[in-house]
């Protein structure tokens, strides 16, 4: 049973581009959410999607950054014009739709801003 | 949500149980402790959680006080795999999902 996938793993953009994350949840597990860690900084949640549909993105900076959890195909967390701030390893974790909530973690996607 | 008090780091030899404390002497009735643990360059994974009642799993216990105000989680025989940051987490389950990582315990174990 595979588990979250993210890709790329690295990602160098330079100021101004586009950023486009993917995560695949693990087999089963209908909701995902991203996280951010922002160098010697804990993980900080940004939002939170079940299939086509955004639950909570209260973590989500208010500009250039969306998200997408299609029908089909993996989630998208896209950044746009990016800035040297975005410097960031993004995780995206999946849980199964019912129960008290165990997130899984993917191994992350290191986004550098030149 | 209540805030967590956790030591900075600790050192544990390889093959002892690792004791990690948690302070949580806000948590209100309906608040689960939840751990997490980040190995470098990895991302968190789950290691258990628990309400009242202590907790076992193959990878830890967890030990809650009866006021609730703390926990330990136990590492039974620690491998230098076990090595990452360890954080404990309070959160109620109607949004468990908003993990909130503060700076954790670095755990060393050494050989």
């Amino acid at each position: 049973n595979a588990g979250v996938m993210q890709n790329p793993r690295h990602l160098v953009r330079r100021r101004g581009q586009e950023a486009r994350l993917r995560c695949s949840p693990m087999k089963g597990h209908s909701h995902v959410y991203w996280y951010r860690q922002l160098p010697e900084e804990g993980l900080k949640f940004m939002v939170y999607l079940q299939k086509e549909n955004i639950i909570d993105e209260s973590g989500m900076p208010k500009e250039r950054f969306s998200a997408e959890f299609p029908k089909e195909g993996p989630s998208i967390l896209r950044i746009q014009q990016v800035v040297r701030g975005d410097s960031a390893a993004y995780f995206c974790a999946s849980s199964p739709p019912s129960g008290l909530r165990e997130l899984f973690f993917g191994e992350g996607s290191r986004l550098t801003v030149l | 949500d209540a805030k967590t008090t956790q030591p900075t780091s600790m050192d544990c030899a390889e093959g002892r149980a690792a004791n990690l404390p948690c302070n949580h002497s806000t948590i209100s009735g309906n608040e689960y402790v939840y751990w997490y643990r980040q190995i470098h360059s990895q991302g968190p994974q789950y290691i258990i959680h628990g309400l009242k009642n202590n907790e076992t799993n193959e990878m830890a216990s967890l030990i809650i006080t009866e006021d609730r105000k703390s926990s330990t989680l136990i590492l039974p025989h620690a491998t230098l795999r076990d090595t990452a940051v360890y954080y404990c987490i309070v959160r109620v389950p109607s949004n468990d999902y908003k993990l909130s990582f503060g700076a954790g315990t670095t755990v060393t174990v050494r050989a």
